[in-house]
This record gives C-alpha cells, sequence and structure tokens, in this order.
C-alpha cells in the first residue's frame, strides 16, 4: 500500500527567509505526486504535480519541488517567503491506474512571522 | 475553480441520525472522489465513482455508502451518523487527458454530530 510522511507538523519561518517542506512516500514504483495547499476554513489548492520528465518542477506563487527517486522524496520549497504563504501544506501521491486515488500525508503548519 | 460545489456547507446533526451530502459538478468528469480530512491524519478516501452507478470504496469506508444516478452529482451517505464522523469532507474531480490528470477539490463540508 502507499503511504506518505510528512515528517515535519509545524515550522516556523521568518517572512523573507526560505521554506523547505519534506515530504517521503512509500510505494512500489514512481507515483504521481503532488503538493496541495490549503488555507485556514479553504479547500485544497493545487501547488505543484510531478508526473514524469524533469525532476525539478515549478508551480504557482513561486514554489517549486524536486522529485528524487533514490530517496523516495518530493520535498517543496520557496525561497523567499511571504506572510500569505501561512497554511497548511499536503503532499499527496497517486498510482499510476485508471482510479487514480490520492494518498495525503499528514499535513505540515507553516507559520510565518514577521 | 473546477466547477464543484457542495451542499450543505455546514450542518449539525445529532448520533444516529442520516445524513446526506451533495457534491455537483458542471464539467462532465468520469470520476469523482470523497475524501473525510481530519487533523493527523491529512486526506483519507471513504469512496469514490468511475462512472454513473459505479462507485468503489476507499480506506475509511465504514459507516458511509454512496450514490451516483447521474454524472453530475455524487451523494454521501452516513446512514446512522456517529460522534467519530465529525469531519470536513471534500469532494472531488479527476481532470483527465495530457497533462491534466490531476484532482481538484471542492470547498468541504463541516459536519459536526452531536
Amino acid at each position: 500500500a502507499q503511504s506518505v510522511t510528512q515528517p515535519d507538523i509545524h515550522i516556523t519561518v521568518s517572512e523573507g527567509a526560505s521554506l523547505e517542506l519534506r515530504c517521503n512516500y512509500s510505494y512500489g514504483a514512481t507515483p504521481y505526486l503532488f503538493w496541495y495547499v490549503q488555507s485556514p476554513g479553504q479547500g485544497l489548492q493545487l501547488l505543484l504535480k510531478y508526473f514524469s520528465g524533469d525532476t525539478l518542477v515549478q508551480g504557482i506563487k513561486g514554489f517549486e519541488a524536486e522529485f528524487k527517486r533514490s530517496q523516495s522524496s518530493f520535498n517543496l520549497r520557496k525561497p523567499s517567503v511571504h506572510w500569505s504563504d501561512a497554511a497548511e501544506y499536503f503532499c499527496a501521491v497517486a498510482s499510476r491506474s485508471n482510479d487514480y486515488k490520492l494518498s495525503f500525508g499528514a499535513g505540515t503548519t507553516v507559520t510565518v512571522r514577521a | 475553480d473546477a466547477g464543484i460545489t457542495q451542499s450543505p456547507r455546514h450542518k449539525v446533526t445529532e448520533t444516529g441520525t442520516p445524513v446526506t451530502l451533495r457534491c455537483h459538478q458542471t464539467e462532465n468528469h468520469r470520476y469523482m472522489y470523497w475524501y473525510r480530512q481530519d487533523p493527523g491524519h491529512g486526506l483519507r478516501l471513504i469512496h469514490y465513482s468511475y462512472g454513473v452507478k459505479d462507485t468503489d470504496k476507499g480506506e475509511v469506508s465504514d459507516g458511509y455508502s454512496v450514490s451516483r444516478s447521474k454524472t453530475e452529482d455524487f451523494l454521501l451517505t452516513l446512514e446512522s451518523a456517529t460522534s467519530s464522523q465529525t469531519s470536513v469532507y471534500f469532494c472531488a474531480i479527476k481532470r483527465t487527458g495530457g497533462a491534466e490528470e490531476t484532482q481538484y477539490f471542492g470547498p468541504g463540508t463541516r459536519l459536526l454530530v452531536l
């Protein structure tokens, strides 16, 4: 069965500092990989996704993520955090099959201090 | 915006009562999903549908049933609500084809079972 681990439950970062959120997955083959963001009281918004090809993917809001097959990781990064980036971030994987069921990590809450 | 609406958006009910949540989509997608979100668990798949009258179970399907009598609507029913089903419920659709093999989420329904 596939599983996703986000080791950091909560991260606090200063505005303007860099941010890295970790994601590790367990799966028999390379799955599809996603990062979603959820602002308080809101639904989930897709930040970026990896299907194949270039292992460094760019997303919205200045985020990027790097797929490392050898480490089964898909870490999310942003060079300079803005106060509006305070939210909960979820890593997810989906099987490369038609039913495309997503498995989510438990999430990482990001707090941005002035 | 993925053209997904959920109703109701908020509901308070009592233990033992039946509850039905509705997910409506406007883009004629074949695949639809129901997830629940709980602190420390991220989102977990309850049921999904791959066409009219075609549904299957997810990882946390006990106590839930679904129906899909037309493409645009996917209903989630709690036959006899329990306090453990207090959660936020999200519906999702899968956009297929090319680079759009991605799930998009509705705004969520907050359910409180007293």
